[in-house]
């Protein structure tokens, strides 16, 4: 597609559960990234990937996350036990170049 | 390891002003950065980017920024505000030539535009 496209568009879990969350990058973008929006404003990088390997993941927390980009399916961001402090907005964003991202409208996950 | 400093989490103009929104970086390296804005409940999207061609960077909507090395500076401008510039801007910065693409992001600056 011409657009990065994130699904769901709102996530609600309960403290404990797990999320998971979607990315369709841009057709022909090889890199994925993943951020995290918390506090309205600040932005953490989490993880990149490079097709279907990892190529990044300074961000990411020891504990809980893992990622996955496999071919032919969207890429997706899990959080096993979901904690209060999950709650944020994750974008995720797609390139060609490494450089350059587009960014989707990301999923706000509300932890309860 | 690289930073972004936004001066102004707030910054408020009249329509038909010109917009100025500041951004200063550090980087060890040679940076890239980037302009994004943020409407309300959407993503980011891409205004400009400077990766290290023309210092002057023309992006859309007729905004702009210059780099500036010495300064460590790459401020956005607009001429004339519209009331549609109203959204979250966002600098960013990454290092260039490298393997890294990770973008590091300044904690924004809501721009506000008065009729």
């Amino acid at each position: 597609g011409e657009e990065v496209a994130q699904t769901p568009k709102h996530l609600v879990r309960g403290e404990g559960q797990k999320a998971k969350l979607y990315c369709a990058p841009i057709k022909g973008h090889s890199y994925v990234f993943w951020y995290q929006q918390v506090l309205k404003n600040e932005f953490k990088f989490l993880i990149s990937f490079q097709n279907e390997n990892v190529f990044d993941e300074t961000g990411m927390p020891k504990e809980r996350f893992s990622a996955k980009c496999l071919p032919n399916s969207p890429c997706s961001l899990e959080i096993q036990a979901t904690k209060l402090e999950d709650s944020a907005v994750y974008f995720c964003a797609s390139s060609q170049s490494g450089y350059i991202q587009y960014f989707g409208a990301g999923t706000r996950l509300s932890v309860l | 390891a690289q930073s972004v400093t936004q001066l102004g989490s707030h910054v408020s103009v009249s329509e038909g002003a010109l917009v100025l929104l500041r951004c200063n970086y550090s980087s060890s390296v040679p940076p890239y950065l980037f302009w994004y804005v943020q409407y309300p409940n959407q993503g980011l999207q891409l205004l400009l980017k400077y990766t290290s061609a023309a210092t002057l960077v023309k992006g859309i909507n007729d905004f702009e920024a210059e780099f500036k090395k010495s300064e460590t500076s790459f401020h956005l401008t607009k001429p004339s505000a519209h009331m549609s510039d109203a959204a979250e801007y966002f600098c960013a910065v990454s290092e260039s030539g490298g393997s890294n693409y990770k973008l590091t992001f300044g904690k924004g600056t809501l721009l506000t535009v008065n009729p």
